[in-house]
C-alpha cells in the first residue's frame, strides 16, 4: 500500500498568514493527488485534484503543487473559514489512501 | 446540484449486519464510479470500497474484503454497502462519495451515517 505522510500534524496560524502543508507518498503517485478540507461534524470537501487543479468554487487563495512523491497545499492568506483539518489522498494505486490529516488552528 | 444522502446507520452488536444506502440526485448516476469512505471517531479518513458505473467492477480495502459488499441500483440512483460480521473497529461515520476511480477523486460527498458496533 502507498503510505501518505502529512506534515505538520497541527499548525497554529493567524488570519492573513501564508500556510503550507506537505504530503509525501511512499512511492511515486505521478500527480494523482487530491486535497480535502474537513470541518468538525461535516463531510470532506474537495479542494485540489491532480495535484494542482483547483476544484470549481474553491477560493484562489488555495493552491497545490508537486509531483512524484512530494506535494504541497498552500493557503496564500488564511481566512477565518479556513480553520479546519486538511487531508491529502492518492488515487494512483489501490487501495486509495489518505494522509493522517493536518489541523489548522487559530493562533 | 449534486446531492448525496446516506442512511441505514445505527447501533449493532458485534457480529451483526447492516445495510447502508446512499441516495443520489443531480447527476446521471450510472455514468459515475461511487465510493464508500469511513472515519472512526476522532480519526482520519479511510477508503472502504468503490464500484464502477455499471456495477461490474468493485474494489475493497483488505480489512473489509469478504465482510462488506458494495452494490448499486442505477434505476433507483442508489448506492449500497452491506456490512456483515461487524467488529468494534468498524465503528465509524460512513460517507458515500462520487468518483474514486483512477484519475478521478472524490468530488462530492454525503453528510455520512454513523455505525456503532457495541454490545
Amino acid at each position: 500500500d502507498i503510505q501518505m505522510t502529512q506534515s505538520p500534524s497541527t499548525l497554529s496560524a493567524s488570519v492573513g498568514d501564508r500556510v503550507t502543508i506537505t504530503c509525501r507518498a511512499s512511492q511515486s503517485i505521478i500527480y494523482w493527488l487530491a486535497w480535502y478540507q474537513q470541518k468538525p461534524g461535516k463531510a470532506p470537501k474537495l479542494l485540489i485534484y491532480s495535484a494542482s487543479r483547483l476544484e470549481g468554487g474553491v477560493p484562489s487563495t488555495f493552491s497545490g503543487s508537486g509531483s512524484g512523491t512530494e506535494f504541497t497545499l498552500t493557503i496564500s492568506s488564511l481566512q477565518p473559514d479556513d480553520f479546519a483539518t486538511y487531508y491529502c489522498q492518492q488515487y494512483n494505486q489501490y487501495p486509495w489512501t489518505f494522509g493522517q490529516g493536518t489541523k489548522v488552528e487559530i493562533k | 446540484d449534486v446531492h448525496l444522502v446516506e442512511s441505514g446507520g445505527g447501533l449493532v452488536q458485534p457480529g451483526g449486519s447492516l445495510r447502508l444506502s446512499c441516495a443520489a440526485t443531480g447527476f446521471t448516476f450510472s455514468n459515475y464510479w461511487m465510493t464508500w469512505v469511513r472515519q472512526a471517531p476522532g480519526k482520519g479518513l479511510e477508503w472502504v470500497s468503490n464500484i464502477g458505473g455499471d456495477g461490474s467492477e468493485k474494489y475493497y480495502v483488505d480489512s473489509v474484503r469478504g465482510r462488506f459488499t458494495i452494490s448499486r441500483d442505477n434505476a433507483k440512483n442508489s448506492l449500497y454497502l452491506q456490512i456483515n460480521s461487524l467488529r468494534a473497529e468498524d465503528t465509524a461515520v460512513y460517507f458515500c462519495a462520487r468518483g474514486g476511480t483512477s484519475g478521478w477523486p472524490f468530488d462530492n460527498w454525503g453528510p455520512g451515517t454513523l455505525v456503532t458496533v457495541s454490545s
